[in-house]
């Protein structure tokens, strides 16, 4: 059963808009959370994290909210930017979890110029 | 700067031959982990380590071993490859095991088409 959900496989935005790519998760002790960005041929890299004792946390142009309440997280990308196109990861940890990262199937973001 | 490298980007095997996939980290991590990607099902995790000579099966072992015999490295073994071992595969390490705020810091990826 995922415990990690993505349910949108892919996303197309325009450029200069908002991306929200959506995650939503089952199990309740997970306490941290965390969004990978993957190009094509390459390994997901970092992009951004919040713990389960804050609801939003910011860097640049990314911004991820918590829900605690409705066990949903978001990653916003304002604006969108050609190069945001990828695969995106979200990712938890905690709760059982053996220290391990539990990863939804990911959602492809493509930004059209 | 942090960094792990796999042996090879691209890898073409044949059916029922052994393949080695090698992964090496410079940061001194306790923790690495196997994982495959496939298009739909997202990252899936093969094996991982907590420490030298420990090993622990993920999600879908089957098909796999692993061997880590020194800190820095973690080795992926495909018995006898197939065709449904076709994929993605990423090494990642991770500098603690008993924190949940435990960034995995990936490689570059093996692309393996067994033929």
């Amino acid at each position: 059963d995922q415990q990690v959900k993505q349910n949108s496989p892919s996303l197309s935005v325009q450029e200069g808009r908002i991306s929200i790519l959506n995650c939503d998760y089952t199990n309740s002790m997970f306490d941290y959370f965390l969004w990978y960005k993957k190009y094509p041929a390459e390994g997901p890299t970092f992009l951004i994290s919040i713990s389960s004792i804050k609801d939003k946390n910011e860097d640049g142009r990314f911004t991820v909210f918590l829900n605690k309440s409705a066990k949903h997280l978001s990653l916003h990308i304002v604006p969108s930017q050609p190069g945001d196109s990828a695969v995106y990861f979200c990712a938890a940890s905690g709760g059982g979890s053996q220290g391990n990262l539990i990863f939804g199937k990911g959602t492809k973001l493509s930004v059209k110029p | 700067d942090v960094k792990v490298t796999q042996s090879s980007r691209y890898l073409v095997k044949r059916t029922g031959e052994k393949v080695f996939l090698e992964c090496v980290q410079d940061m001194d991590h306790e923790n690495m982990f196997w994982y495959r990607q496939d298009p739909g099902l997202g990252l899936r995790l093969i094996y991982f380590s907590y420490d030298v000579k420990m090993k622990e099966k993920g999600d879908i072992p089957e098909g796999y071993s692993v061997s880590r015999e020194k800190k820095e490295r973690f080795s992926l073994i495909l018995e006898s490859a197939s065709t449904n071992q076709t994929s993605m595969y990423l090494c990642a390490s991770s500098l603690v095991s008993d924190s949940p705020y435990n960034e995995q810091f990936f490689g570059p990826g093996t692309r393996l088409t067994v033929l």
